[in-house]
């Protein structure tokens, strides 16, 4: 299994609403990241954690609060946004790099949201 | 702060062979890495090159890496309509961070 799976694919949310974003891996990987991406530009890391601990975090918004429950999951809980939040959110796992080898990300397909 | 490059856009004809161009930044970048993506999709990991590398080939695709220019292509050979999308270069260059250039946006006509 090599997927990264999110759900839900597309969310509509108003700015008082809370939700959530959700994330899976089963390839063992340590390192977990979330990333935001508007359209036409690339990807910008947003949280990474690392052994189910926050390793980063990019100055992002208290409005968006990361969550790591296990080494497979992890969440993004979203409250109170704004329209200039939505955007394309991916999910990508990795080795955590003190396991060695190339690192590489594996992402998930996306959750489109869209804040109105 | 310092930017991975690519040129925006490419087409090229189907058959015919791409190669997208990246400059990256850190010279002390262990991996680079090149994805694709598809309209309304994630990024899907083509290929990486370890940076004491300087050529890594894999079916159609050969990536060629220049250290010393802190130079990164891509080449696609016989590229197909379905390799229409937009390619990013990346960079490793801590533990766990990565830098994305823009993307490339590669049109295939027929």
């Amino acid at each position: 299994d090599t997927e990264v799976t999110q759900t839900p694919k597309h969310l509509v949310m108003g700015m008082t609403n809370k939700k959530s974003l959700k994330c899976e891996q089963h390839m063992g990987h340590r390192a977990m990241y979330w990333y935001k991406q508007k359209a036409k530009k690339p990807p910008e890391l947003m949280f990474v954690y690392s052994y189910e601990k926050l390793s980063i975090n990019e100055s992002v918004p208290s409005r968006f609060s990361p969550e790591c429950p296990n080494s497979s999951l992890l969440n993004l809980h979203l409250h109170a946004l704004q329209p200039e939040d939505s955007a394309l959110y991916l999910c990508a796992s990795s080795q955590a790099a003190v396991a060695g080898g190339a690192g590489e990300l594996f992402f998930g397909e996306g959750s489109r949201l869209t804040v109105l | 702060g310092e930017d991975v490059e690519q040129s925006l856009f490419l087409s090229v004809r189907e058959g015919d062979s791409s190669v997208i161009n990246c400059t990256y930044t850190d010279s002390s970048s262990t991996y680079l890495y090149w994805y694709k993506q598809e309209p309304g999709a994630g990024l899907q990991l083509l290929t990486y090159i370890f940076s004491n590398m300087d050529m890594k080939q894999d079916q159609r695709l050969t990536v060629l890496l220049n250290k010393k220019d802190k130079h990164l292509s891509l080449r696609i050979a016989d590229t197909q309509t379905g390799d229409s999308a937009i390619y990013f270069c990346a960079e490793r260059y801590n533990n766990n961070d990565m830098r994305f250039g823009a993307g490339t946006r590669l049109t295939v006509k027929p």
